[in-house]
């Protein structure tokens, strides 16, 4: 199947400090990235959807000047987490689907980031 | 309420049984249905991909989907303890996926 490369696997930073998170597809071009947060014991929460050359489209609730989204080529999004705080510790993934299989195929999903901040 | 409900668990149960893990869902706009498996500290993985109501079987999973019902399902026979991980239901109409909570699940020699 398809393979999404995320890295890197852990990041610790300081507060205040900002963190960058790369999502590659390795085998198809994808034109649309999602980025999704997930806490311990909690189920995956979308924070934004990446379109190759466009803007990103963030859910409700989610800084977009705070988690800065790149998408600059069809396999290459990235998250960059701005001045970063204690409370943007979490697990971040990506996915990406193969246009080519449609819109509503399977997404295939990233190792995901944990990020900590001290 | 959430779009997609799922009891978070955890479900222990010994090797060789049958589980079985449930969804419901809330929009009837929802057509795909999709199982996720997820290790700690990592990414999930696609288990089962199925579209609108019925059945879909893959080695030792099979996936059921009722859509009268907002009722999906996934069961494993003969589990094992390398099955044990979260369990993650999504479903999706406009090609965002909506994820349940998760349910974790411990296979036990």
């Amino acid at each position: 199947g398809a393979v999404v490369s995320q890295h890197p696997s852990w990041v610790i930073c300081k507060s205040g400090t900002s963190v960058k998170i790369e999502c590659r597809s390795l085998d198809f071009q994808a034109t649309t990235m999602f980025w999704y947060r997930q806490f311990p014991k909690q189920s995956l929460m979308l924070m934004a959807t990446s379109n190759e050359g466009s803007k990103a489209t963030y859910e409700q609730g989610v800084e977009k000047d705070k988690f800065l989204i790149n998408h600059a080529s069809l396999t290459l999004s990235t998250l960059t987490v701005t001045s970063a705080h204690p409370e943007d510790s979490s697990f971040y993934i990506c996915s990406a689907r193969d246009p080519s299989e449609g819109m509503n195929t399977e997404a295939f999903f990233g190792q995901g980031t944990r990020l900590t901040v001290v | 309420q959430k779009e997609v409900e799922q009891d978070p668990g955890p479900l222990s149960v010994p090797e060789g049984a049958i589980v079985s893990l449930n969804c419901t869902y809330s929009n009837s706009a929802f057509q795909y249905f999709m199982w996720y498996r997820q290790y700690s500290r990592k990414g999930p993985e696609l288990l089962m991909y199925t579209y609108s109501s019925g059945n879909k079987e893959d080695g030792r999973f099979t996936a059921q989907v009722d859509k009268s019902s907002k009722y999906i399902s996934l069961f494993i026979r003969d589990s094992q303890p390398s099955d044990s991980a979260t369990y993650l239901c999504a479903s999706s109409n406009t090609g965002k996926l909506i994820f349940g909570q998760g349910t974790t699940l411990q296979v036990k020699p």
